[in-house]
């Protein structure tokens, strides 16, 4: 079965600085896409970033970047000069296909907070 | 251009009530998917529409939960009875085709007491 891990629950950062978000996924899929999405208190769930899973070189969306380890199955989020609009939960996802469907799976999610 | 719409915000029923959410697509997107977050998790699809036909439905639990996208643009989903354990947000996405992007909508907090 496919799922998704995130390990840390919550994660707090400085402002300005750097923090990396965990993600490991099982999987027997060849063909497939990772996410990131940040969800704010408002609950309007924002992708930040995608991966696909046949490119070898990582993704990156501005301050967002993410360090892909297919072998490893691992996908973890970086975000470079955290800001206090970065504080969210956020959820990594891994979609597959079955039978033309596109289906999303989503890891527990983490908590992020920054501090001022 | 306007987002994925759903109503209500926020409902606060009884068990074995019935409750009904509403969501609106974003204009031209085929594909639609309601999901069910409970507080702490991340969200689990219930079912997935391509136009009016279902795709998938294989996680809502058919004794209780229905749902319907009758002309393939607006869709309903309803519990009943509803049970303590439904208390969740009731996410509403939408993409333009079965391998686009999900756009979600801001989801129906649902409290069942």
């Amino acid at each position: 079965a496919q799922t998704v891990t995130q390990s840390q629950p919550e994660m707090s950062v400085q402002e300005a600085e750097t923090v990396t978000l965990s993600c490991t996924y099982d999987t027997s899929e060849s063909d497939y896409y990772l996410f990131w999405y940040k969800q704010p208190p408002s609950r309007q769930m924002i992708l930040v970033i995608r991966q696909e899973a046949y490119k070898q070189q990582n993704a990156t969306e501005n301050r967002f970047s993410v360090n892909f380890q297919k072998a490893a199955k691992s996908f973890s989020l970086k975000i470079s000069d955290s800001q206090l609009g970065d504080a969210a939960m956020y959820f990594c996802a891994y979609r597959f296909g079955i039978q033309g469907a596109q289906k999303l799976v989503f890891g527990q999610g983490t908590r992020l907070t920054i501090n001022p | 251009e306007a987002g994925v719409a759903q109503s209500p915000r926020y409902k606060i029923i009884e068990k074995r009530q019935s409750v009904a959410f509403w969501c609106n697509p974003i204009s031209g997107h085929a594909t639609l998917y309601w999901y069910q977050q409970i507080l702490g998790q991340g969200p689990k699809l219930l079912i997935q529409f391509q136009n009016n036909g279902v795709v998938d439905d294989s996680q809502l639990p058919k004794d209780r939960f229905s749902a319907e996208r009758l002309k393939g643009v607006d869709s309903t989903l309803k519990i009943q009875p509803a049970k303590l354990e439904d208390s969740a947000v009731y996410l509403c996405a939408s993409s333009l085709d079965l391998a686009g992007e999900q756009f979600f909508g801001p989801g129906t907090r649902l409290t069942v007491l």
